[in-house]
């Protein structure tokens, strides 16, 4: 198993592009979340899926689109950059379980610098 | 949402000294993970207890969900248990800043 992967690695925008950041696991999980780490500020959730064509809003989500068309995959869509979204992204997956969630996995996170 | 609180918000150790975090909530646990982000940003689970005691080599972790807390044990601390220790309790809520922990040769 690959488990959870993100692309790119790292990634310079100007204001106002626009991008998406990909992010897939192989491990038939459920629960699909995304996260932003700023320095100082432990990671904060984005936005989240409990599964195939649900989706849902977390703490910061002003800015960002997701979707979830497939179980593995969970792109996060950046529609007009803004120096504020410079950030490190990371994406994780857990199996939803017989009694709520369990073990969460990490991607190893994208490095994202707007200029 | 469910608060965190975790302590102490930083700690320096020197190697092969005890040391243990330790992560209040502000309602049920039902779910809590520990996680160590090492100094390259790797985020790698330590442990799944949403209650009881697990030990894996010299970590150990101890949550008592009727409590609300959560307590993890570093023993003989190495130079490759600094970072940040986080104690998120669910996949839907943000995590806190963490407790950073540096150990020192």
């Amino acid at each position: 198993n690959a488990g959870v992967t993100q692309t790119p690695k790292f990634q310079v925008l100007k204001t106002g592009q626009s991008m998406t950041l990909q992010c897939a696991q192989d491990m038939n999980h459920e629960y699909m979340s995304w996260y932003r780490q700023d320095p100082g500020m432990g990671l904060r959730l984005i936005h989240y899926s409990v599964g195939a064509g649900i989706t849902d809003q977390g703490e910061v989500p002003n800015g960002y689109n997701v979707s979830r068309s497939t179980t593995e995959d969970f792109p996060l869509r950046l529609l007009s950059a803004a120096p504020s979204q410079t950030s490190v992204y990371f994406c994780a997956s857990s199996y939803a379980g017989t009694s709520g969630q369990e073990t969460q996995y990490f991607g190893p996170g994208t490095r994202l610098l707007v200029l | 949402g469910i608060q965190v609180e975790q302590s102490p918000p930083d700690l320096i150790l020197q190697e092969g000294a005890n040391s243990t975090l330790r992560c209040n909530f502000s309602d049920s646990v039902n779910n809590l993970q520990w996680f160590h982000q090492n100094p390259w940003g790797q985020l790698i689970n330590l442990f799944y207890i949403p209650s009881g005691t697990k030990q894996n080599g010299r970590l150990s972790a101890t949550t008592v969900a009727t409590e609300r807390y959560s307590l993890l044990y570093i023993s003989s601390s190495q130079t490759t248990d600094s970072g940040v220790y986080f104690c998120p309790d669910d996949y839907k809520l943000s995590f806190g800043a963490g407790t950073t922990v540096t150990v020192r040769a």
